[in-house]
């Protein structure tokens, strides 16, 4: 049974490009949600995936957008890149529901490298 | 203000050397509080969830505890295997479902 799977593993962008991620949640999974983790640092909530919809939103800025798609799987795309959106960008998903807090399953991530 | 502080931010053990790592939290009326593992270049792995204060659960040389206020993960006798980033999170009061991550503490065991 695979698990997440989040594509490409590595990327390496030039400042002011356009990036996209892609992840296809855990198999009896509906609900995506993507984290920023910076060198360091824990991952920082950017934005959840429901029924094709984005349900909640962490501090993050408009560049920052998704999509999710009939099958589930999910795109996170970054506008305008900076130096600072260096960081593994991770895909969790779950099941919708009452519990749903406590059964996220995270992949591997994608590492972005702004240059 | 950060809501989840993890402390030490490193740790360096040597094997079999027992050693505990603690996590505080600022939020009243927690909704659950997670424990994760995440080994260099992967995603966070589900450990534990605690609930409420006084509740522990155990899986292999880990223990995880909670209070009021904090939460401790004790390491019993390491093992270099066990090196990795430990990562609390917490789930806050309301109706929020995503929880809120610490900075982690990473743990290296040296043989």
């Amino acid at each position: 049974d695979a698990g997440v799977t989040q594509s490409p593993t590595h990327l390496i962008k030039t400042r002011g490009q356009q990036v996209t991620l892609r992840c296809s949640p855990k198999s009896g999974h509906d609900t995506v949600s993507w984290y920023q983790q910076a060198l360091g640092q824990g991952p920082q909530f950017i934005f959840q995936y429901y029924e094709e919809e984005e349900r909640q939103r962490g501090n993050f800025p408009d560049r920052f957008s998704g999509h999710q798609f009939p099958n589930y799987s999910s795109e996170l795309n970054v506008n305008a890149l900076l130096l600072g959106d260096s960081a593994l960008y991770l895909c969790a998903s779950a099941q919708w529901g009452p519990e749903i807090a406590y059964g996220y399953t995270f992949g591997s991530g994608t590492r972005l490298t702004v240059v | 203000e950060d809501q989840v502080t993890q402390s030490p931010e490193a740790l360096r053990l040597q094997e079999g050397e027992s050693s505990s790592l603690n996590c505080s939290y600022t939020v009243s009326g927690l909704r659950g509080l997670f424990w994760y593992r995440q080994d260099p270049g992967k995603g966070p792995e589900f450990l534990f969830t605690l609930y409420s204060a006084g509740e522990e659960k155990e899986k292999e040389r880990l223990k995880a505890t909670l209070t009021k206020k904090e939460s401790f993960l004790h390491i019993t006798a390491p093992k270099p295997e066990d090196s990795a980033t430990y990562l609390c999170a917490v789930l806050p009061p309301g109706g929020s479902y995503i929880p809120t991550f610490g900075r982690g503490t990473s743990l290296i065991v040296h043989p």
